[in-house]
């Protein structure tokens, strides 16, 4: 049972445009969610989190909103670039405590790519 | 500079034959996983590692197995039991017990011949 889903499988955005990528989730234990960056045959980055107890987080071009009541989030890319063109995974955390010790739950990911 | 190392880069391997791929990360933390990416899939979890000498299956564990002798190294052995492992390989640390970012090394591309 997929318990984070990413129903797009890939975007395709102008340069300078808005990207949004979203993902939905199906655990309400989760309590932590990331965006995750990869390039093929590379190793995923890092890109921005957001608590369950927020609604919103911002850094630079990129923002995540959290809507728990539907179990959804999206990034929100703005303006977006042609190296921001990769696979964007969505993953989530449940809380820490058992045996949960943070592992995290991927999508499946969206291919994005920003035309110049 | 800190980070993970993953090698080889690419692997093969012959059908019925073990093979370990390595992992080391000199971040101090206490944290360690794999990960498994098959095309058009997200990652999934084969195994991961609170602390030194204690590990976990993750939700694809069968046919492999793992060791964590020291804080830095986590090696991640592909058995023959595996049916499918040609794949991409991740493995990723993270701090203990706090809700933060996982960080990833670049990756080991296994295939089977």
């Amino acid at each position: 049972d997929q318990q984070v889903k990413q129903n797009s499988p890939s975007l395709s955005v102008q340069e300078g445009r808005i990207s949004i990528l979203n993902c939905d989730y199906t655990n309400s234990m989760f309590d932590y969610f990331l965006w995750y960056k990869k390039y093929p045959a590379e190793g995923p980055t890092f890109l921005i989190s957001i608590s369950s107890i927020k609604d919103k987080n911002e850094d630079g071009r990129f923002t995540v909103f959290l809507n728990k009541s539907a179990k959804h989030l999206s990034l929100h890319i703005v303006p977006s670039q042609p190296g921001d063109s990769a696979v964007y995974f969505c993953a989530a955390s449940p809380p820490n405590s058992g045996t949960s010790y943070g592992k995290l739950t991927f999508g499946q990911g969206t291919i994005l790519t920003v035309h110049p | 500079d800190g980070g993970i190392t993953q090698s080889p880069k690419y692997l093969f391997r012959k059908e019925g034959q073990n093979v370990t791929l390595s992992c080391e990360q000199n971040l101090n933390h206490d944290a360690m996983y794999w990960y498994r990416q098959d095309p058009g899939q997200g990652l999934r979890l084969i195994y991961y590692s609170q602390i030194v000498n204690d590990f976990q299956k993750g939700d694809i564990a069968e046919g492999y197995s793992v060791s964590r002798e020291k804080k830095e190294s986590f090696p991640l052995t592909v058995t023959s039991a595996q049916k499918n492992p040609t794949a991409f390989y991740l493995c990723a640390s993270s701090i203990w017990n706090l809700n933060t970012e996982a960080f990833f090394g670049q990756g080991t591309r296994l295939t089977v011949v």
